[in-house]
């Protein structure tokens, strides 16, 4: 069974700061991983995807990493703002994923930056 | 706007009473869940279409029954609610050749059992 874990649960920051999010998973064969945010009362929207052949991707200033072999994802937040006060979500494929896509979340890392 | 629609965002029940959340996506994506999501246990599957025509049970099934009525529409009825039914509930739609979208998630129904 796929077991996703994020530390810290909480963290709170002054605007400007570079920050590392971490995800780690139990099963490391793994379809992909993506990373979520979701703002209070909101659903979930989609970050980056990391495919199991890929070290890592980038989207502005986000920048997520794959290691499978150590079953760990960082999310890296470079220059943070207020607006990036949210919560951040990741998530792997459950073992004998015959839908391909099923995921396993973590329970997140809520975000605070202090302006 | 494409993406995943859910009705209704918010609804209270008394225990015993049933009734049926509706998901639509317009993105012809193939797969469809259902996930809720409870303080202190993250989200969690309960069902899921792989593709029209076909459901599978997730993590947390019990007490919960859906419907893939077609490609667009997944929906999740509870027959006879329970407290322990109060959530948030959220549908999401994906399609493996979109590697780069991966999920679409509506925005949530918030349901209270009392």
């Amino acid at each position: 069974k796929q077991e996703v874990t994020q530390i810290p649960a909480a963290l709170s920051v002054p605007e400007g700061e570079n920050l590392v999010l971490n995800c780690s998973f139990t099963d490391s064969a793994i379809y992909n991983l993506q990373w979520f945010r979701q703002d209070p009362g909101k659903g979930l929207t989609s970050l980056l995807l990391i495919q199991s052949s890929q070290r890592e991707q980038t989207s502005g200033r986000l920048n997520a990493s794959l290691d499978k072999s150590s079953g760990r994802s960082t999310l890296y937040i470079a220059a943070s703002q207020p607006g990036d006060s949210a919560t951040y979500l990741c998530a792997a494929p459950r073992e004998n994923n015959n839908a391909g896509n099923m995921l396993t979340f973590g329970g997140g890392t809520r975000l605070m930056v202090k302006p | 706007n494409a993406g995943v629609t859910q009705t209704p965002k918010f609804q209270v029940l008394k225990t015993g009473q049933s009734m049926t959340l509706q998901c639509a996506q317009d993105m012809n994506h193939n797969s469809m869940y259902w996930y809720r999501q409870d303080p202190g246990m993250g989200l969690r599957l309960i069902y899921y279409s792989a593709s029209e025509g076909t459901t599978d049970k997730g993590e947390v099934p019990n007490g919960y029954n859906v419907s893939r009525l077609n490609k667009r529409e997944f929906s999740l009825r509870l027959e006879s609610a329970a407290p322990s039914q109060t959530s948030v509930y959220f549908c999401a739609s994906s399609e493996l050749r979109e590697s780069l979208l991966g999920y679409t998630f509506g925005s949530g129904t918030r349901l209270t059992v009392v």
